[in-house]
């Protein structure tokens, strides 16, 4: 079973405009939200994260929300940019984890910024 | 050279190769991480090790060997694999496993086909 998950397998948006990426996750005891950037042939790169005793977290052009009660997070980017047209992945540490370091990853949407 | 290093970053072999592929960090972290990156799924942690002794073992098949001689080297031991073994194998480190310091880095992987 999939504890964190991102159902939207791709995303389409015009430069200049938000870009919102979603996830939902199952698991209450995760305790600390992170999001990732993919280009091909390169690593992960970390963007941002989020404590689950937080709802938000802002730096620069990139905001993740937490939505506890919801078990949702998303990560908004203002203004898109061409440049940020990569796979952006959401993961999730359990706090049984937090000895372990084990973050579980969602499948990744794929955002495609139009010039 | 900065970051986190792979190599190789292309790999073919046979199934009754035995191959090792290689990670160093050059970030001072003390812990590091084997990932897995199978097409169409999410990134599947494999190993952690914190200052050098293994913390999580996701049940991997023990035709995959990690070693961790010191905090800046991971090693993944290859021998006998299958051909569904092929997959993207991604080298993280982070600062530490638990607390704020948690964001991994990861490394720009090793495309590994089994033939």
């Amino acid at each position: 079973d999939q504890q964190v998950k991102q159902n939207s397998p791709s995303l389409s948006v015009q430069e200049g405009r938000i870009s919102i990426l979603n996830c939902d996750y199952t698991n209450s005891m995760f305790d600390y939200f992170l999001w990732y950037k993919k280009y091909p042939a390169e690593g992960p790169t970390f963007l941002i994260s989020i404590s689950s005793i937080k709802d938000k977290n802002e730096d620069g052009r990139f905001t993740v929300f937490l939505n506890k009660s919801a078990k949702h997070l998303s990560l908004h980017i203002v203004p898109s940019q061409p440049g940020d047209s990569a796979v952006y992945f959401c993961a999730a540490r359990g706090q049984g984890s937090s000895n372990t370091g084990k973050l579980i990853f969602g499948q990744g949407t794929t955002l495609q910024v139009k010039p | 050279e900065t970051g986190v290093t792979q190599t190789p970053r292309h790999l073919v072999m046979g199934m009754t190769n035995k191959k090792s592929l290689k990670c160093e960090q050059h970030l001072g972290h003390n812990a590091m991480y084997w990932y897995k990156q199978s097409a169409k799924k999410p990134l599947e942690l494999m190993f952690v090790y914190n200052f050098k002794e293994q913390t999580e073992n996701n049940s991997v098949p023990s035709r995959f060997s990690p070693e961790c001689p010191n905090s800046s080297h991971l090693f993944l031991h290859l021998h006998t694999l299958q051909p569904e073994d092929s997959a993207l194998y991604l080298c993280a480190s982070s600062q530490d496993i638990a607390g704020a310091s948690y964001e991994q880095y990861f490394g720009p992987g090793t495309r590994l086909t089994v033939t």
